[in-house]
Formats: structure tokens, C-alpha cells, sequence
């Protein structure tokens, strides 16, 4: 049974730029969440999938954006990055039915400069 | 936003005393799970436990729930300064058909040697 892989681990961009981070969800689980947990706070919900649709948004706006594929592994993609963009990102993948637990990435520290 | 507050925001301890750790929330929930942080990286999933529950245990954890009060409390055993991490705990406020995460501001754990 593999766990959830994130990449790439570490990643610099320039205001204005995009940014596209990846995820390969757990064996098995077919919904996958993001979270942004910004220096010293909790994790955020940005968004989860479920069948390649987008199944759930927290308070993040358009310009941060996902995709689910088929093998369920997933995207992340933010646009017209801002300075406060620059935190560490986390995949976490469960089963539909969420009283089993979610099964998180090592996170894709993001740095915007 | 974050769903609830932990208390304490720091805890130092002697190896091999108790640690316990507070959680309250705001909101009706479907479960609570607790989650340990290591140096800013991923999250580890450490026990989960459903609204209908009151206590549960996991090796050295046993975490408590008490859906009146709103809050929950995760008891460390005997630690070691490998338990040296965050704490988050994490509601499950299952809405519609999403089901999301909201994460406390964490308690950080030192075990000291």
C-alpha cells in the first residue's frame, strides 16, 4: 500500500507567475483535498475532488484551481501568484465515506518572492 | 477560518511524564481526528473518533470527546522525544456532500530528554 506522494518538495516563483503542484492520492482512495497551511497556523481547506469533479470549496478564490485524474492523482494550480501565496501545501487523500481517516502528502513548500 | 481553539499553544514536558492536549470547537461535527506535525512537514494521522464516541484509545493515546461541551482532549502517555511535534486536531463537519477538515492552531509539544 503506498502513501500519498506530493511534488515537487520545495518550489520559488516570482509574483505574478503560476504554479502547478502535484499529488498521487493513497492506493484505493478516491477523493482527494487540498490544504494551505500558511507559517505557525493550521491547515486550510482549499478544496476536495471526487470523481474528477470538484466536490467542496473553502474560501480561496478562482485563481486557485484543481484537477482529479482518472488513476486519481491530482492538481493543484494557483495563478497570478501573490506573496501570500507562499506556504507550505498539503495533499491528503480518503475514501469517499471521511469517518475513515485522510491519508496525508509530505507538502509542497511553496516560496513567492 | 479556523473551527477551534487549542490550549495549551505550548507544552514542555520530561520525558516519560503525561501530555495532554485541549481542543474546543464550534460547530455540530461528524468526527474529530488528531494529527501530529513534524518540523513543518506532513501531516500523520493519529486517531479519529466519531461524534456517537467518548473515548478512545491507540497504543500510548487516548483521546476523549465530549460533544456537549463541544471539546476534546488527547492524552499522550509516558512520552518520548520522539513525541517532540504539533498537535492539530481537525473537525469533520460533513456538509452536503463534502466532507472537509477544519484544523485547530495546533499545540507544540516538546519532550525533553
Amino acid at each position: 500500500e503506498t502513501g500519498v506522494t506530493q511534488s515537487p518538495t520545495h518550489l520559488i516563483k516570482t509574483r505574478g507567475q503560476q504554479v502547478t503542484l502535484r499529488c498521487s492520492s493513497q492506493s484505493g482512495h478516491n477523493t482527494v483535498s487540498w490544504y494551505q497551511q500558511a507559517l505557525g497556523q493550521g491547515p486550510q481547506f482549499i478544496f476536495q475532488y471526487y470523481r474528477e469533479e470538484e466536490n467542496g470549496r473553502g474560501n480561496f478564490p478562482p485563481r486557485f484551481s484543481g484537477l482529479q485524474f482518472p488513476n486519481y492523482s491530482s492538481e493543484l494550480n494557483v495563478n497570478a501568484l501573490e506573496l501570500d501565496d507562499s506556504a507550505l501545501y498539503l495533499c491528503a487523500s480518503s475514501w469517499y465515506d471521511s469517518n475513515y481517516g485522510y491519508t496525508f502528502g509530505s507538502g509542497t513548500r511553496l516560496t513567492v518572492v | 477560518s479556523q473551527q477551534g481553539e487549542e490550549d495549551p499553544q505550548a507544552l514542555s514536558i520530561q520525558e516519560g511524564e503525561n501530555a495532554t492536549m485541549n481542543c474546543s470547537y464550534k460547530t455540530s461535527i461528524n468526527n474529530l481526528q488528531w494529527y501530529r506535525q513534524n518540523s513543518g512537514r506532513g501531516l500523520v494521522h493519529l486517531i479519529l473518533i466519531r461524534s456517537n464516541e467518548r473515548e478512545k484509545h491507540s497504543g500510548r493515546l487516548r483521546v476523549t470527546l465530549d460533544t456537549s461541551k463541544k471539546s476534546s482532549s488527547l492524552l499522550i502517555t509516558a512520552s518520548r522525544a520522539a513525541d517532540t511535534a504539533s498537535y492539530f486536531c481537525a473537525t469533520d463537519s460533513y456538509s452536503g456532500n463534502t466532507g472537509k477538515l477544519i484544523f485547530g492552531q495546533g499545540t507544540t509539544l516538546q519532550v525533553k530528554p
